[in-house]
């Protein structure tokens, strides 16, 4: 069964300064990947995601994601942060049954 | 266009006691999930509908939870009896139709707090 790892679990940033969130996965043939940002109270919201070609992905609000295979990583970026960036941010896999598997969250916390 | 909707947005009962939650997607779209997201943690599926059958419920405790989707618009989410640790937020998401390509637009979600 497919799974995903983010191995950070609060990160701080300054407002302005880039963001890298990090995203592992766990999968043997050729995930579906997405990012999905949740603001509080809020439900969750896709910035983009990844199916095949082009390994770097443009999404929404800025942010981008770059698909590597041979580190099994699909790691978000964004090159500055506003303060409405801060959120919880969730790295999904799915595999050919549909579902869809999450990470447990990365907290960004933007400070002034 | 309205996205999902889900409601009540919060629920406090007492242990053992019946809680429903109801999700009303988005217009047109014939698949609808509900996901159990815990404090610190991900969502998880709980169930998925394409139009009124439920064609995943791995996931569902069976023992206390039910779900339904009548005519396959709306759903309700049920837990009967409730337990400490069902307390979690609730989410509804659909989208237009199973296919893992398709985003799935999700709801603001139930905090359930079971006392």
């Amino acid at each position: 069964a497919q799974s995903v790892t983010q191995p950070d679990i609060h990160i701080t940033v300054s407002e302005g300064a880039s963001l890298e969130l990090r995203c592992n996965y766990s999968y043997g043939a050729t995930p579906y990947l997405f990012w999905y940002v949740q603001s509080p109270g809020q439900g969750l919201q896709l910035l983009l995601k990844y199916f095949s070609g082009d390994t770097l992905v443009q999404g929404i609000k800025g942010f981008e994601a770059e698909f590597k295979r041979s580190q099994s990583s699909f790691n978000l970026r964004k090159p500055s942060v506003h303060w409405s960036d801060a959120a919880e941010y969730f790295c999904a896999v799915a595999a050919g049954d549909y579902k869809l598997s999450f990470g447990a969250g990365t907290t960004v916390t933007v400070r002034a | 266009e309205a996205g999902v909707v889900q409601s009540p947005r919060y629920k406090i009962i007492e242990k053992k006691q019946p809680v429903a939650f109801w999700c009303n997607p988005i217009s047109g779209h014939n698949t609808l999930y509900w996901y159990l997201q815990n404090l610190g943690q991900g969502p998880e599926l709980l169930i998925r509908y394409e139009n009124e059958e439920a064609v995943d419920d791995s996931q569902l405790p069976k023992d206390r939870f039910s779900a339904e989707r009548l005519k396959g618009v709306d759903s309700t989410l049920k837990i009967q009896p409730a337990e400490l640790g069902d307390s979690a937020v609730y989410l509804c998401a659909s989208s237009p139709r199973l296919a893992v390509y398709n985003e799935q637009f999700f709801g603001p979600g139930t905090r359930l707090t079971v006392l």
